[in-house]
């Protein structure tokens, strides 16, 4: 059975740097792209960034490039969202999704990311 | 505003059924499949069928998805109250590089 798990969630101040992590297991984790997706408070959901199999190719959404980070590490079956400069505009709930458009999409129970100060 | 489009509600009745649209153009959904999900009241949203019409084990077949040209839809018959929950539709689009949702459709079941 899939599971991911998110971590990392929290309340940070405006301009200030936060990591998220999924730990993933059930399934084998290099062979899927990974994505980030989140969803303000009471708002729909976006898309926030994607990452192939191997590391080799990443996406991300406009809003986003040049301050969010996403990586994996295939050996701890591990996905992260390495967060800078975060805005007000930012908080959300955070999901981790596994091959998100395709047959065997899954997702994981999301963590709460609160930029305030 | 999203790339896609969807009605911000619908509703029907127990035993009815309903349909939820997705509209995009030419240049984006009208040349890549279509994913939807549900997303049930406070829970993490879940698929519901993947490229326009496929729906994944576990998924009853009273929903169902269809697409022509930069129009999706997904219908859902006998409508049931375990159905009200907010749906998306989801889609890859190459032109922009980016996964891009629709707004989402609240169904309420009268």
């Amino acid at each position: 059975e899939v599971h991911l798990v998110e971590s990392g969630g929290g309340l940070v101040q405006p301009g200030g740097s936060l990591r998220v992590s999924c730990a993933a297991a059930g399934f084998t984790f290099s062979d899927y792209w990974l994505t980030w997706v989140r969803q303000a408070p009471g708002k729909g959901l976006e898309w926030v960034a994607s990452i192939k199999g191997d590391g080799s190719d990443k996406y991300y959404v406009d809003s986003v490039k040049g301050r969010f980070t996403i990586s994996r590490d295939n050996a701890k079956n591990s996905l992260f969202l390495q967060m800078s400069s975060l805005r007000v505009e930012d908080t959300a709930v955070y999901y981790c999704t596994k091959h998100l458009l395709g047959a065997t999409s899954h997702w994981g129970q999301g963590t709460l990311v609160t930029v305030s100060s | 505003q999203s790339v896609l489009t969807q009605p911000p509600s619908a509703s029907g009745a127990p035993g009815q059924r309903v349909t939820i649209s997705c509209s995009g153009s030419s240049s984006n959904i009208g040349n890549y499949n279509v994913t939807w999900f549900q997303q049930l009241p406070g829970t993490a949203p879940k698929l519901l069928l993947h490229s326009n019409n496929q729906r994944p084990s576990g998924v009853p077949d009273r929903f169902s998805g269809s697409k022509s040209g930069p129009s999706a839809s997904l219908a859902i018959s006998g409508l049931q109250s375990e159905d009200e929950a907010d749906y998306y539709c989801a889609a890859w689009i190459a032109s922009l590089q980016a996964v891009v949702f629709g707004g989402g459709t609240k169904l309420t079941v009268l």
